[in-house]
C-alpha cells in the first residue's frame, strides 16, 4: 500500500466548478500535511498547508481528519489557471525523517471554458 | 534570483555512463533534499542533508547512487552505470531548520526546476 494515496484523476471541469480532490495517509505518526500543485513541466509549489481545524484561502478549502487518516482540497469556482496537477503530500513521522515529504501521486485538474 | 537552482535543466546520456547533477540551495538555508519524479507520479525521496551530514537515504538510492553537500552549501548527486529507469526528473529543494539537529522543525521546502534526465 502506497503511503499516500490520491485518485489520479483526470478531472475535467467547466470553469465554475466546483471540484474536490480527497488523499489517504497510512502513517497515522504523520506530522505536517500539505497541498501543492504543480504544473506541466514545472516544480512543485507549495499551495497551502492542512490542518485539522480546517483551513480556507480564498477559493481553497482544505481539511484534514487525521482519525480516518484524510485529506481533503476543495476549489470553488473553478478558473482556468487552476488547471494543474495537485499533490497530496505528508511530512515525516519525526526523528531523521521529521523532513522528508511524501507525495501521492498528483491529481490532475483541467479546468475548461 | 535567490530561489533554488539546479544544473544542467536537461542531460541525455546513454545507458553505462555516469552523470553528475548540482543544486544551489537558497543560501541561507541549512536543509537540502533530493526527489525523484517519473512520468506520472508524484516526487519520491531519496535524500537529504543538514548541514554537510547526511540525515537519511531512501532505499531508491542503490548503490549506483552518491550524494554529497561537502561544504554545506551546493549539493551534487551523482548516478553511476545509468540506467535506463533512471529516466526521471531529478527534483532539489532546500529549507531552513532552527533547533536541535535533525529535529527542529523546518520552513516550507522551496524546489529547484529540477534537472531532467534521459537515459537512451
Amino acid at each position: 500500500r502506497k503511503e499516500v494515496e490520491q485518485d489520479p484523476g483526470p478531472f475535467n471541469v467547466p470553469e465554475g466548478a466546483t471540484v474536490a480532490f480527497n488523499c489517504t495517509y497510512s502513517n497515522s505518526a504523520s506530522q505536517s500535511f500539505f497541498w501543492y500543485r504543480q504544473d506541466c513541466r514545472k516544480e512543485p509549489k507549495l499551495l497551502m498547508s492542512v490542518y485539522s481545524s480546517g483551513n480556507e484561502d480564498g477559493r481553497f478549502t482544505a481539511q484534514l481528519n487525521r482519525a480516518s487518516q484524510y485529506i481533503s482540497l476543495l476549489i470553488r469556482d473553478s478558473k482556468l489557471s487552476d488547471s494543474a496537477t495537485y499533490l497530496c503530500v505528508v511530512k515525516g513521522a519525526g526523528g531523521t525523517s521529521y523532513g522528508k515529504l511524501t507525495f501521492g501521486q498528483g491529481t490532475i485538474l483541467t479546468v475548461h471554458p | 534570483d535567490t530561489g533554488v537552482s539546479q544544473d544542467p535543466r536537461h542531460k541525455i546520456t546513454k545507458r553505462g555512463q555516469n552523470v553528475t547533477f548540482r543544486c544551489d540551495p537558497i543560501s541561507e538555508h541549512n536543509r537540502l533534499y533530493w526527489y525523484r519524479q517519473t512520468l506520472g507520479q508524484g516526487p519520491e525521496f531519496l535524500t537529504y542533508f543538514q548541514n554537510e551530514a547526511q540525515l537519511e537515504k531512501s532505499r531508491l538510492l542503490s548503490d549506483r547512487f552518491s550524494a554529497e553537500r561537502p561544504k554545506g552549501s551546493f549539493s551534487t548527486l551523482e548516478i553511476q552505470r545509468t540506467e535506463q529507469g533512471d529516466s526521471a526528473m531529478y527534483l532539489c529543494a532546500s529549507s531552513l531548520v532552527r533547533g536541535y539537529s535533525g529535529q527542529g522543525r523546518d520552513t516550507e521546502q522551496y524546489f529547484g526546476p529540477g534537472t531532467r534526465l534521459t537515459v537512451t
